[in-house]
């Protein structure tokens, strides 16, 4: 069936270094997409998003494209922070009702 | 605080009995999901709600399981003679209808013993 695949954490960095979790999908049609965040102790929060092919979604520094021939949907930043540390959700909508298919989460952790 | 809130944020409870779990989304979301999430898995969705009507129940989500959005307000998830397997934790998250930008609870984490 249609899934949502992204790269298995954790993933430590140092401070100002550069980032990138990779997602793919399979899904039948054109799903938006999207990178939730889960930062410790808190709920899932929307990161970004894009709902149609090269659009690009950013937030707070994190970036994502949606590359409809890849089917793929990989979130970087450039410079990360301590307070970075977190769970990184990739997500699709699986209908028009706003139902999403997640990935399994990446636990990215960043040093100073 | 006008986010959406779970009640309770964690229930521990024996195998066989029943838990009901509280979710206020925000006050004028229409539309209400459950979602449930094992340890270093992503979330699972389990049903959702337009208003008070109940759209679509997921496989997952089996006869001992029951949801209710009366009035389009607050949604409850029941589970009846619960099992070791039910332990995860059940997020709600609402929205206005905008697709996939839905607002989530912290969680009511389960744990069946």
């Amino acid at each position: 069936g249609d899934s949502v695949t992204q790269m298995e954490g954790p993933v430590t960095l140092s401070e100002e270094a550069f980032l990138t979790i990779n997602c793919t999908y399979t899904a039948t049609g054109y799903p938006s997409l999207f990178w939730y965040v889960q930062y410790p102790g808190e709920g899932l929060q929307l990161l970004l998003k894009a709902t149609k092919a090269d659009d690009k979604g950013s937030n707070k520094g994190f970036e994502a494209t949606y590359r409809k021939e890849t089917t793929s949907f990989h979130l970087e930043k450039g410079s990360v922070q301590v307070s970075d540390s977190a769970v990184y959700f990739c997500a699709r909508t699986t209908d028009s009702w706003g139902k999403l298919q997640f990935g399994a989460g990446t636990q990215v952790v960043v040093t100073p | 605080d006008t986010g959406v809130s779970q009640d309770p944020r964690h229930k521990i409870t024996k195998r066989g009995q029943n838990v009901t779990f509280r979710c206020d989304p925000i006050s004028e979301h229409n539309r209400l999901y459950w979602y449930r999430q094992t340890l270093g898995q992503g979330p699972e969705f389990l049903t959702y709600f337009q208003n008070e009507a109940q759209l679509e129940k997921s496989r997952l989500l089996s006869d001992r399981f029951s949801a209710e959005r009366p009035k389009g307000s607050f949604s409850t998830l029941e589970i009846q003679r619960t099992e070791q397997g039910d332990s995860a934790m059940y997020l709600c998250a609402s929205s206005l209808g905008t697709v996939g930008e839905a607002f989530f609870g912290q969680g009511t984490r389960l744990t069946v013993v």
